[in-house]
């Protein structure tokens, strides 16, 4: 079945960087776009970036334009983000999930926790 | 700009109906939307996805007690004979070029 497993989360200083990785199996890879998607503590689910298939396209929200990066390596069967410069309101719960082409996300990850404090 | 609006909360009893909506923004209309539902501590689940005729077509193993409709701009999750385990956060999402993803502000939805 699919399955979507993020890692990579933990507690980092403000101004610092953390890579996050999402781990998929039970779907063609390379066939989908995927997503990331944080949640703040006690707030609704932000959209942050989407890679494209090959990986030609990738577009990101404005809150983190210039800052993170995502990336992905469809041998590896894993989707990748870069945060840099991190923030406090940077802090929270980052999932990754998948879409087919013109499509809704239709499975999502269990979720890594990203929390930026000094 | 494409805005979901969604109430921030519901609530009805235990064995009851309760219909969620999800309102497009004015020039948005035309656009499908999916429902994902995440109970506290978990990651989000894909119910189904609404199509601006109304149709919908719903995730691997999402009970039949989950529908989808449309009126106009608004789109709905319907939940019929309410179960303990229904009570969960309920977030629509649209997608399209240009737009990526979009999320509504969610709705807490509490079973009496």
């Amino acid at each position: 079945q699919v399955q979507l497993v993020e890692s990579g989360g933990g507690v980092v200083q403000p101004g610092r960087s953390l890579r996050l990785s999402c781990a998929a199996s039970g779907f063609a890879f390379s066939s989908f776009a995927l997503h990331w998607v944080r949640q703040a503590p006690g707030k609704g689910l932000e959209w942050v970036a989407v890679m494209y298939y090959d990986g030609s396209d990738k577009y990101y929200a404005d809150s983190v334009k210039g800052r993170f990066t995502i990336s992905r390596d469809n041998y590896k069967n894993t989707l990748y983000l870069q945060l840099n410069s991190l923030r406090g309101e940077d802090t929270a719960v980052y999932y990754c999930a998948r879409a087919s082409v013109g499509a809704p996300i239709d499975n999502w990850g269990q979720g890594t926790l990203v929390t930026v404090s000094s | 700009q494409l805005v979901l609006t969604q109430s921030p909360s519901a609530s009805a009893s235990l064995g009851a109906s309760v219909k969620l909506t999800c309102t497009l923004s004015s020039g948005h209309i035309t656009y499908a939307i999916a429902w994902h539902q995440q109970h506290p501590g978990k990651g989000p689940r894909y119910l189904m996805r609404v199509n601006s005729d109304g149709s919908h077509s719903k995730g691997d193993g999402i009970p039949d007690r989950f529908s989808g409709s449309r009126s106009g701009a608004e789109r709905y999750l319907s939940i019929s004979s309410l179960q303990s385990e229904d009570e969960a956060e309920y977030y629509c999402q649209t997608w399209g070029t240009g737009i990526h993803v979009v999320f509504g502000g969610g709705t807490k939805l509490t079973v009496l």
